[in-house]
């Protein structure tokens, strides 16, 4: 069974230009999660998705953040303009229910670095 | 709100050795816990969880971990450590209630020979 899918592993772009992450989960999960994680510290929640319902934004930066999960499959996660902080690694993860007690399978991640 | 806590940034031990990861956590009733490790490279693996019942937890690679209520704690352990398992562990508590979902920060473990 394929994992989840991240594309692509590495980016590097210039402060204030647009960048966009993808994940495609595993077949059949419902529910995703995007993440990031600054060096040396444990992944955080950006966004949650229930199928194609965005069920837990509230620490996703709305002002230059946006995600989308079209058709509840795939899901982008795009910065625009992005900032020297955002300098991280983006995580994806899906699970086949809602609830916690279902297994998060997490993606090897976006690594970006923001010059 | 909840937090987790993993005093140990950075953990060596020798091959063979035994092992304790600490995580501590604050909650006001039992949260899910759960204990993932990070390879170089590799995403997030869940070594095992908790959710009720027996307090000692049995997960992959041979890992177990004791949740003790008293102490709000979920340490992770291994009898005998292999080269392989360098790694970074985090620990994990969950909300039963509102599915909120909090990694600690981290313990990166070193194994010499």
């Amino acid at each position: 069974e394929a994992g989840v899918v991240q594309s692509p592993r590495y980016k590097i772009i210039e402060k204030k230009q647009p960048v966009a992450f993808w994940c495609n989960p595993i077949s059949g999960h419902n529910t995703l999660y995007w993440y990031l994680q600054n060096l040396g510290q444990g992944p955080e929640l950006l966004i949650r998705y229930e199928n194609e319902e965005a069920v837990d934004d509230s620490q996703l930066p709305k002002d230059r953040f946006s995600a989308e999960r079209l058709k509840g499959v795939d899901s982008t996660l795009k910065i625009q303009p992005a900032e020297l902080g955002d300098s991280a690694v983006y995580l994806c993860a899906s699970s086949l229910g809602t609830s916690l007690e279902e297994t998060q399978y997490f993606g090897p991640g976006t690594r970006l670095l923001v010059l | 709100a909840q937090s987790v806590t993993q005093p140990d940034i950075h953990i060596t031990v020798s091959e063979g050795a035994s092992l304790e990861l600490r995580c501590n956590y604050s909650y006001g009733a039992t949260p899910y816990l759960f204990w993932y490790v990070q390879s170089p490279g590799q995403g997030l693996q869940l070594l095992l969880k908790y959710f009720s019942g027996d307090t000692l937890v049995q997960g992959i690679k041979g890992f177990e971990a004791e949740f003790k209520r008293s102490q709000s704690s979920f340490n992770l352990r291994k009898p005998s450590v292999h080269w392989s398992d360098a790694a970074e562990y985090f620990c994990a508590v969950g909300a039963r209630t509102g599915n909120q979902f909090y990694f600690g920060t981290g313990t990166s473990l070193t194994v010499i020979p």
